[in-house]
C-alpha cells in the first residue's frame, strides 16, 4: 500500500508562518491533495499539486517535490479560523485507480 | 450551487443492528465515494460508485455495502454493527472524469454504536 506521513501536531502563533510537512511512497504518483478540515466539519479542498513546484492561493502555498516523495503546505500570516486539520492525500496510478488516500491528518493549534 | 447533501447527520445504533446512509452529490457529479473517519486511522476509503456501478472497492467487510441510483445519489449499507464502526462516514462527489477531478465532501453523518 501507500505510506503519507504528515507530522500529527503542530502549533504556532497567530500572524506567523508555519509549513506543514507530507512524504509519501507510491509507484506511479498521480496528484497531491491537499485538504482542510474544521472540527466537526466536512474536510475542503485547498489545493492540487501534480507537476513539480509551487502552487500559491492567497495565504496559502502547496510545493511538490516527485523526485522526492515531498509536499508541504505553507500557510501565512495565520489565523485564528485557520486551527484545524490539514489533510495530504495521494493519487497512485500504478494502483490501477485514481482513488486519492489519505494521510492521518495534522492538527495545526493556532494560539494568540 | 447545492452541494453533497448527507442523511441523517448523527445516529446512535445498537450492536448488530444494520444501518443505511444517503448521500446526495452535487448536481451533474457522476461519482460518489464513501470513507470512514476515525481517530486512529483517519480517512478510509470504503468504496466508488460512478453511473450506478461500483467502480473501486476499499478493503472493508461484506457487512458495508452500497449502490447508487440512476439520479447519482448513493447509499450505504452497514450489517450486523459492531462497536468498532463508531465513525464518521463522509461521502465526497466528484465529475469523476479524470484526474483532476477533485471532491467535494458532504458533513457526514456521524454513527455511534453501543
Amino acid at each position: 500500500g501507500q505510506n503519507i506521513d504528515q507530522p500529527t501536531e503542530m502549533t504556532a502563533t497567530e500572524g506567523a508562518i508555519v509549513q506543514i510537512n507530507c512524504t509519501y511512497q507510491t509507484s506511479g504518483f498521480n496528484g497531491l491533495f491537499w485538504y482542510q478540515q474544521h472540527a466537526g466539519e466536512a474536510p475542503t479542498f485547498l489545493s492540487y499539486n501534480v507537476l513539480d513546484g509551487l502552487e500559491e492561493k492567497g495565504r496559502f502555498s502547496s510545493f511538490l517535490s516527485r523526485s522526492k516523495g515531498y509536499s508541504y503546505l505553507l500557510l501565512k500570516e495565520l489565523q485564528m479560523k485557520d486551527s484545524a486539520s490539514y489533510l495530504c492525500a495521494v493519487r497512485d496510478a500504478g494502483r490501477g485507480s485514481y482513488i486519492p488516500t489519505f494521510g492521518r491528518g495534522t492538527s495545526l493549534i493556532v494560539h494568540p | 450551487k447545492a452541494g453533497v447533501t448527507q442523511t441523517p447527520r448523527y445516529l446512535i445504533k445498537t450492536r448488530g443492528q444494520q444501518v443505511t446512509l444517503s448521500c446526495s452529490p452535487i448536481s451533474g457529479h457522476r461519482s460518489v465515494s464513501w470513507y470512514q473517519q476515525t481517530p486512529g486511522q483517519g480517512l478510509q476509503f470504503l468504496f466508488e460508485y460512478f453511473s450506478e456501478t461500483q467502480r473501486n472497492k476499499g478493503n472493508f467487510p461484506g457487512r458495508f455495502s452500497g449502490r447508487q441510483f440512476s439520479n447519482s445519489r448513493s447509499e450505504m449499507n452497514v450489517s450486523t454493527l459492531e462497536l468498532g464502526d463508531s465513525a464518521l462516514y463522509l461521502c465526497a462527489s466528484s465529475s469523476g472524469q479524470g484526474a483532476m477531478a477533485g471532491y467535494t465532501f458532504g458533513s457526514g453523518t456521524r454513527l455511534t454504536v453501543v
